[in-house]
């Protein structure tokens, strides 16, 4: 089984950057469709990019233009460069992959990102 | 973009009881609908995807259906370990979930 792990959340201000990494386990990474989805205190689950096996990304509106999910096959890593984040980008943040698009069949325990002055 | 209605927000239930979870969607998702099971501080756990192909795992008292923009799933007599919100996600088009169900103790 594919074993996720998050890391790279924290405290920071508005309008900061932080870089949110994925790793996973296996040899089936590259193929892997992989994907960050968010859950903000009290609220559902939100999807906030995906990447494909051959490097397509895809961003949520509510994050285009300044996140951008990238992938380091060689590592076995997934990113997420948030920059100019903003109070309501508080969240914790999961990662995900599949061997399919817009599914996760795997996840992490998720990082928490909390965007306050 | 499409958007999931569950139902009921909440279902209160006694242990091995069963559980019937509603997901509609805004427009057709074809098979691509999946579901969820997530607790609190845990990650997300797949159930079922396309439809009704259940997980690797997941106990046979889990079964889901539907197609188009109506559907269900079903636990047949709920474990202590099933009460936890469920939710449903469409893979059609940009992925989005539905708000979720909690199943809670009665």
């Amino acid at each position: 089984e594919v074993q996720v792990v998050e890391s790279g959340g924290g405290l920071i201000q508005p309008g900061g950057s932080l870089r949110l990494s994925c790793a996973a386990s296996g040899d089936t990474f590259s193929t892997m469709f992989i994907s960050w989805v968010r859950q903000a205190p009290g609220k559902g689950l939100e999807w906030v990019a995906i990447i494909y096996p051959d490097d397509r990304t895809f961003h949520a509106d509510a994050v285009k233009g300044r996140f951008s999910i990238s992938r380091d096959n060689s590592k076995n890593t997934v990113f997420l460069q948030m920059d100019a984040l903003r109070v309501e980008d508080t969240a914790v943040y999961y990662c995900g992959g599949a061997d399919r698009p817009n599914r996760g069949d795997y996840w992490g325990q998720g990082t928490q990102v909390t965007v306050s002055s | 973009e499409i958007v999931l209605t569950q139902s009921p927000a909440t279902l209160s239930l006694f242990p091995g009881e069963r559980a019937s979870l509603s997901c509609r969607a805004s427009q057709s998702v074809g098979i691509y609908l999946v579901w969820y099971q997530k607790k609190p501080g845990q990650a997300p756990r797949l159930l079922f995807y396309e439809t009704s192909n259940r997980a690797t795992g997941i106990p046979a008292r889990f079964s889901a259906s539907g197609s188009g923009t109506d559907f269900t799933l079903t636990i047949s007599s709920l474990e202590p370990e099933d009460f936890a919100v469920y939710y449903c996600q469409q893979g059609s088009h940009w992925p989005t979930f539905g708000q979720g169900t909690k199943v809670e103790i009665k």
